[in-house]
């Protein structure tokens, strides 16, 4: 078995600030995804790796960057945090591409921008 | 329309009944997959599919890229099973499209 861990678990900030969210996996996976989820809704590809140092644009990538350190961690960036902003940031890994394997998910990063 | 439809939006059953989610796709898609997110927001992979049918224990899933839906259904259900349910749809490589959820409520 593994496990994904996510740090912070909340995390407030200011408008306009930058904010960085990791996450960490110990599956050995190649694949690594950031989601944002809004209160009540599915969930949106930020951004997705497959390998270290490789990176790829999901739909919703636009003031958000993200960077595979390592194998292991995948770290997002909000560029200017936006008021009033309040969404679950969820990290997951796989095996393989998304497409043909199962993805398993980390508890989230809770933001909320004063 | 939504890429993505996903129906019920909230589903209410008693134990040990049993019901089916559906969502719909405006395009051919290449493949979906099932979660389940719980009371504490984890999710959980419940199916990936490319075609055809699986099914787990209680749970049985259904994809049909030609006629562009996917099926969820849930058999003698248990309070467990109470949570929102997405399906989610692979468009193209590295793009997986959300459905709105579907949240479902077990009742003793």
């Amino acid at each position: 078995g593994g496990i994904i861990t996510q740090t912070p678990k909340f995390l407030i900030g200011q408008e306009g600030q930058k904010l960085t969210l990791k996450c960490q996996q110990n599956f050995n996976h190649d694949t690594m995804y950031w989601y944002r989820q809004d209160s009540g809704k599915g969930l949106r590809l930020i951004y997705y790796s497959i390998t270290e140092n490789d990176l790829q644009k999901g739909d919703l990538s636009e003031g958000y960057d993200a960077s595979r350190e390592k194998k292991s961690s995948f770290s997002l960036t909000v560029t200017s945090a936006q008021k009033n902003e309040m969404a679950v940031f969820l990290c997951a890994s796989s095996k393989r591409d998304w497409g043909k394997d199962t993805q398993y998910f980390g508890p989230g990063t809770r933001l909320l921008v004063l | 329309g939504m890429p993505v439809e996903q129906n019920p939006p909230a589903l209410s059953l008693y134990e040990g009944a049993e019901s089916g989610l559906r969502c719909n796709f405006s395009t051919t898609m290449k493949g979906v997959q099932w979660f389940q997110q719980n009371h504490r927001g984890r999710l959980i992979t419940l199916f990936y599919l490319a075609q055809g049918t699986k099914e787990n224990g209680r749970l049985k899933s259904t994809f049909n890229s030609k006629e562009r839906y996917s099926t969820l259904h849930i058999k003698d259900a248990q309070l467990e099973d109470s949570g929102t349910y997405f399906c989610a749809a692979n468009y193209n490589q590295g793009k997986l499209i959300f459905g709105q959820g579907t949240k479902l409520s077990i009742k003793p």
